[in-house]
């Protein structure tokens, strides 16, 4: 069974300073590869996604992920952290053996904390 | 092109009540995906509809929930004779086809009290 693994529950960063927020996934075949962030008592907005061609992934809100198939990893990244930036981030796995793309497993998330 | 609209965004049931949960995709999305997050956790899939077929219901617990995606209408997942661990925000997202990422909505809070 496919699954995901976010390994930080919590990670504290200075406004300004760098992030980089890890996931790493089990599934049998490359998947489609999701982040989203939720904000307390939203939705789920999508930050970027992966499904195929460069491993490098430009998102939303200056994010940007790089999908690495030997380490079965997909980390998100931002230069530069915003205090709006402070939210839950999700990574998720969408199925790819039945082009299933909208059923994925989630990880159980990372908080961001920005101090000031 | 409103998003994907869920209602209500909270509801309160007694224990052993009934909880019905709506979903109103976005404009041209066939495809419905409901997921239950459980506080401190993440979402955890349910149930993948089109319009008025139940395609993958490998994650809804064995009693009690039940979800149509009905060929008029919005998608309500069901929830009867609620206890209090069926208290969750419940989220309903959309596609278009099913090999493109599906659309969140806000999320119904459900508390049985």
């Amino acid at each position: 069974a496919q699954s995901v693994t976010q390994p930080d529950i919590h990670i504290t960063v200075s406004e300004g300073a760098s992030l980089e927020l890890r996931c790493n996934y089990s599934y049998g075949a490359t998947p489609y590869l999701f982040w989203y962030v939720q904000s307390p008592g939203q939705g789920l907005q999508l930050l970027l996604k992966y499904f195929s061609g460069d491993t490098l992934v430009q998102g939303i809100k200056g994010f940007e992920a790089e999908f690495k198939r030997s380490q079965s990893s997909f980390n998100l990244r931002k230069p530069s952290v915003h205090w709006s930036d402070a939210a839950e981030y999700f990574c998720a796995v969408g199925e790819t053996y039945n082009t299933n793309a909208g059923k994925s497993t989630f990880g159980d998330g990372t908080t961001l904390t920005v101090k000031p | 092109n409103a998003g994907v609209m869920q209602n209500p965004r909270h509801l309160v049931r007694r224990r052993g009540q009934e909880a019905r949960l709506r979903c109103s995709p976005m404009k041209g999305h066939s495809h419905v995906y409901w997921y239950r997050q459980l506080p401190e956790e993440g979402l955890k899939f349910m149930v993948y509809l089109q319009k008025e077929n139940i395609i993958d219901e490998s994650g809804m617990p064995k009693e009690r929930f039940s979800a149509e995606f009905p060929k008029e209408g919005p998608s309500i997942l069901r929830i009867q004779q609620v206890v209090r661990g069926d208290s969750a925000a419940y989220f309903c997202a959309s596609s278009p086809q099913s090999n493109t990422e599906a659309f969140f909505g806000q999320g119904t809070r459900l508390t049985v009290v």
